[in-house]
């Protein structure tokens, strides 16, 4: 069974970087068969893709979070990382860490750690 | 990064028919068959339900079921069910490696 568990502070100062983690098990993030993608919510609102990671190190980033963000790969811990900088209220959210499919689907889906940006 | 349109709202009575659509453009929903469709209840995690427009992953109920015409995709949900109630959200793989979401749509089993 896969699973994949989110982890990080769930306050960050404005400004600063939010850091997440997310953990894998059951599958190997070495697979060429899936990216490895950070999805996040905003209370109340809807679902916002931030980017994707392959295992050959290859990012796709949501063009509106790209300057801020770096997406990478831990092979060794079958962990990948989140990195968005200069962060501000408005990426106060959930993030979930995912697993997509080739085709753009995501099947398997963290439960999801809440992050709020406040000083 | 523009999201793909849904209705705020639909709703239904138990075991009717129900259709959510989702409109996206000539980069999106034209142009590829990744449209999936995620079904989340509050305070959970988004499931998924349909990928590559019409296929339903092991598990789901075959009450289900999506297809796509033109830049619209839609998701329809037959012999509406009380735990059918959720919100429901669209994606699609857009040109430059990019995924967008729809809107989301809230379901309303009255």
């Amino acid at each position: 069974q896969v699973q994949l568990q989110e982890s990080g502070p769930g306050l960050v100062k404005p400004s600063q970087t939010l850091s997440l983690t997310c953990t894998v098990s059951g599958a190997s993030v070495s697979s060429n068969n899936y990216y490895w993608t950070w999805i996040r919510q905003a209370a109340g609102k809807g679902l916002e893709w931030i980017g994707r990671i392959y295992t050959s190190g290859i990012t796709n980033y949501n063009p509106s979070l790209k300057s801020r963000l770096i997406i990478s790969l831990d092979t060794s811990k079958n962990e990948f990382s989140l990195n968005l900088n200069s962060v501000t209220a408005a990426d106060t959210a959930v993030y979930h860490c995912v697993r997509e499919s080739l085709h753009y689907y995501m099947d398997v889906w963290g439960k999801g750690t809440t992050v709020t940006v406040s000083s | 990064q523009s999201a793909l349109t849904q209705p705020a709202s639909v709703s239904g009575s138990p075991g009717q028919s129900i259709t959510i659509s989702c409109t996206g453009t000539s980069t999106d929903i034209v142009a590829y068959n990744y449209v999936s469709w995620y079904q989340q209840h509050p305070g959970k995690a988004p499931k998924l339900m349909i990928y590559d427009v019409s296929n339903r992953p092991s598990g789901v109920s075959n009450r289900f079921s999506g297809s796509k015409s033109g830049n619209t995709a839609s998701l329809t949900i037959s012999g509406l069910q009380a735990e059918d109630e959720a919100d429901y959200y669209c994606t699609s793989y857009r040109s430059n490696s990019d995924l967008v979401f729809g809107t989301g749509t809230k379901v309303t089993v009255l």
